[in-house]
């Protein structure tokens, strides 16, 4: 069955820390993978997408990902967390065999210290 | 770049009745769109895809004749929540792809926060 966990339901990190959120997936088809973030309250933001080529991606407010297909894992990176960053972080994955359906992990909620 | 609305945004209904959530693309058209539901603290769920000009596809567990979605056009789809009790109060997301050049990516919309009484 397809599956997208994220090991860590709560995380606690100090402004200026680096962060890492993972995110491990399970699918039998090639997937494609997403990265967004969600305010109390409010929609999704899409942080940053891989379809294929390039497995380091580049997204939105300075965070980065890796697809790394060997470990299943598309964890999420930030070097320097703001006090803004605080939210609650969503990974999901879709793929074409699947019809486009895109599956959400349970979520990660960050807070960060001042 | 692609945009998805939502109408209403939040709604309060009373236990019993119905209510009705549009969903659509402004500026491309959609074939196929997505129906989620979110409670408080909790991740996406997806309830159910909505084709254009065909019957949706619903995921297991969700009741298709509470959750009626009729894809009306190439830029609509609404769900309509029928006899609504108050466990149905949640947050309603919709999503649409983009076909335009092959694309994969989905746009999601801001969401309907529906609370019944």
């Amino acid at each position: 069955a397809q599956s997208v966990t994220q090991p860590d339901i709560h995380i606690t990190v100090s402004e200026g820390a680096s962060l890492e959120l993972r995110c491990n997936y399970s699918y039998g088809a090639t997937p494609y993978l997403f990265w967004y973030v969600q305010s109390p309250g409010q929609g999704l933001q899409l942080l940053l997408k891989y379809f294929s080529g390039d497995t380091l991606v580049q997204g939105i407010k300075g965070f980065e990902a890796e697809f790394k297909r060997s470990q299943s894992s598309f964890n999420l990176r930030k070097p320097s967390v703001h006090w803004s960053d605080a939210a609650e972080y969503f990974c999901a994955v879709g793929s074409a065999s699947s019809g486009d359906k895109v599956i959400f992990g349970p979520g990660t909620s960050l807070s960060v210290i001042p | 770049g692609a945009v998805v609305s939502q109408h209403p945004s939040r709604v309060i209904c009373k236990s019993g009745t119905s209510v009705k959530i549009e969903c659509r693309s402004l500026d491309f058209q959609a074939t196929t769109m997505f129906w989620y539901r979110q409670f408080p603290k909790q991740s996406l769920m997806l309830m159910a895809t909505s084709n254009e000009g065909s019957k949706a596809t619903y995921e297991q567990g969700v009741e298709k004749d509470k959750f009626l979605i009729n894809h009306a056009s190439l830029t609509l789809s609404t769900l309509t929540v029928t006899s609504a009790h108050p466990e149905d109060s949640s947050f309603y997301i919709c999503s649409a792809r983009d076909y335009r050049q092959g694309s994969r990516e989905q746009y999601f919309g801001p969401g309907t926060r529906l609370t019944v009484t």
